[in-house]
């Protein structure tokens, strides 16, 4: 079955710095993979998708993934942080059969310093 | 605003009790998913489906269970409850049934059950 990984339950860093959350998957073939974001009290809101092509994919809010096949990881990165980016994220994966449940991690909660 | 409403948004009940959480999908989506989201256990799928037949079920107790209407919305019926089924429950929806590059879900922003 397949599983997906986010090492750090929770990252602060502070406004205007760079930010890198990762994302590993265990999969037998290359899944579909997502980010997620959840702000408080608020539902899942897609930040960007992974299905094929260019490895690099940009999302919306100035988030961009890079997928890396030779280590299973789909990490997101954004250049520079704004207080409003924290909230929880959560790397998803998905299968291209019938049931397309995704799977997600645990999430990591991102804390902003002024 | 993803599209996807569900209702009620908080739900407040006692143990041993049964309760229906309603969900509405995109317009056009004719995929629903459910997702429990808890302290303990995270994000789960529970089930899927799709133009009004089962087609998925993930980590979903007995004692819950889904339909999906000819309208398209879906209802999650759970019983018996138990302090445990206190969690954030999710529905998502999606155009199509199985993945693809368009086939994105789309989440609601969930039912709060507090069970007491």
């Amino acid at each position: 079955a397949q599983s997906v990984t986010q090492p750090d339950i929770h990252i602060t860093v502070s406004e205007g710095a760079s930010l890198e959350l990762r994302c590993n998957y265990s999969y037998g073939a290359t899944p579909y993979l997502f980010w997620y974001v959840q702000s408080p009290g608020q539902g899942l809101q897609l930040l960007l998708k992974y299905f094929s092509g260019d490895t690099l994919v940009q999302g919306i809010k100035g988030f961009e993934a890079e997928f890396k096949r030779s280590q299973s990881s789909f990490n997101l990165r954004k250049p520079s942080v704004h207080w409003s980016d924290a909230a929880e994220y959560f790397c998803a994966v998905g299968l291209n059969n019938a049931g397309n449940m995704l799977t997600f991690g645990g999430g990591t909660r991102l804390m902003v310093k002024p | 605003d993803s599209g996807v409403t569900q209702t009620p948004k908080h739900l407040i009940t006692a143990t041993g009790q049964r309760v229906t959480l309603r969900c509405s999908p995109r317009s056009g989506d004719l995929s629903v998913y459910w997702y429990q989201q808890s302290l303990d256990q995270g994000l789960q799928f529970l089930i899927q489906y799709y133009n009004g037949e089962e087609r998925a079920k993930g980590n979903i107790l007995e004692r819950f269970s889904a339909q999906q209407f000819p309208d398209l919305h879906s209802e999650l019926n759970l019983s018996s409850l138990e302090l445990g089924d206190s969690a954030l429950y999710f529905c998502a929806s999606s155009p199509r049934l199985a993945g693809g590059p368009t086939d994105t879900q789309y989440f609601g922003p969930g039912t709060r059950l507090t069970v007491l």
